[in-house]
């Protein structure tokens, strides 16, 4: 049972445009989100949380959003830029102790072309 | 400063062979953590380690096992290895308990032919 969905596995936009990758969840105890991208042939970097108390959280180009009542969230990039693509995995992680493990999504592969 | 180093980065094993993969994590870091990821699947939680002992294990059968050492590294066991185990195996490490934001390694890539 795939608790964090991704269903776009890939994405293409122009550069400067808006890259809008989409994330759904199923586990109502989820309590913290977050966005990781990953270059061929690295490991996953962080990129961006949010925790459940916030819908909006943003940092520079990137924005998440939050929609806990239809167990979505987004990532926005804005502008786009050709260094921006990767493949972006979405992560959700539940409240305490012995189950904070991150679950993560399948991932989508964003590719930013001038 | 280092990040999260792992060994080594490609391997080629045959079905019924055991495997070990090697992890460290940051400088600092008591916790480390493994996941597979599997041709087209997204990152599958495979175990967690803190302050040398297993906190948590993802549904994998108990042929994977590992280890967390004083010094906070980490060992990946593999037995009675099968095709569908050839993966991209990924470690990462986090400072706390609460793993808000994990620093994951470059992984191992295993091919099981």
């Amino acid at each position: 049972d795939q608790q964090v969905k991704q269903n776009s596995p890939s994405l293409s936009v122009q550069e400067g445009r808006i890259s809008i990758l989409n994330c759904d969840y199923t586990n109502s105890m989820f309590d913290y989100f977050l966005w990781y991208k990953k270059y061929p042939a690295e490991g996953p970097t962080f990129l961006i949380s949010i925790s459940s108390i916030k819908d909006k959280n943003e940092d520079g180009r990137f924005t998440v959003f939050l929609n806990k009542s239809a167990k979505h969230l987004s990532l926005h990039i804005v502008p786009s830029q050709p260094g921006d693509s990767a493949v972006y995995f979405c992560a959700a992680k539940a409240g305490g102790y012995n189950t904070d493990k991150l679950i993560f999504g399948t991932g989508t592969r964003l590719q930013v072309f001038p | 400063e280092a990040g999260v180093t792992q060994s080594p980065t490609h391997l080629i094993k045959t079905r019924g062979q055991q495997v070990t993969l090697r992890c460290s994590p940051i400088s600092g870091h008591t916790s480390v953590y493994w996941y597979q990821q599997a041709l087209g699947l997204g990152l599958q939680f495979l175990l967690w380690y803190d302050e040398g002992e297993e906190r948590n294990r993802g549904n994998f059968p108990p042929r994977f096992s590992g280890r967390q050492f004083p010094n906070y590294s980490s060992e990946l066991n593999v037995n009675a290895l099968e095709l569908e185990d050839s993966a991209l195996y990924l470690c990462a490490s986090s400072s706390d308990r609460i793993n808000e934001k994990l620093f994951f390694g470059s992984g191992t890539q295993l091919s099981v032919l």
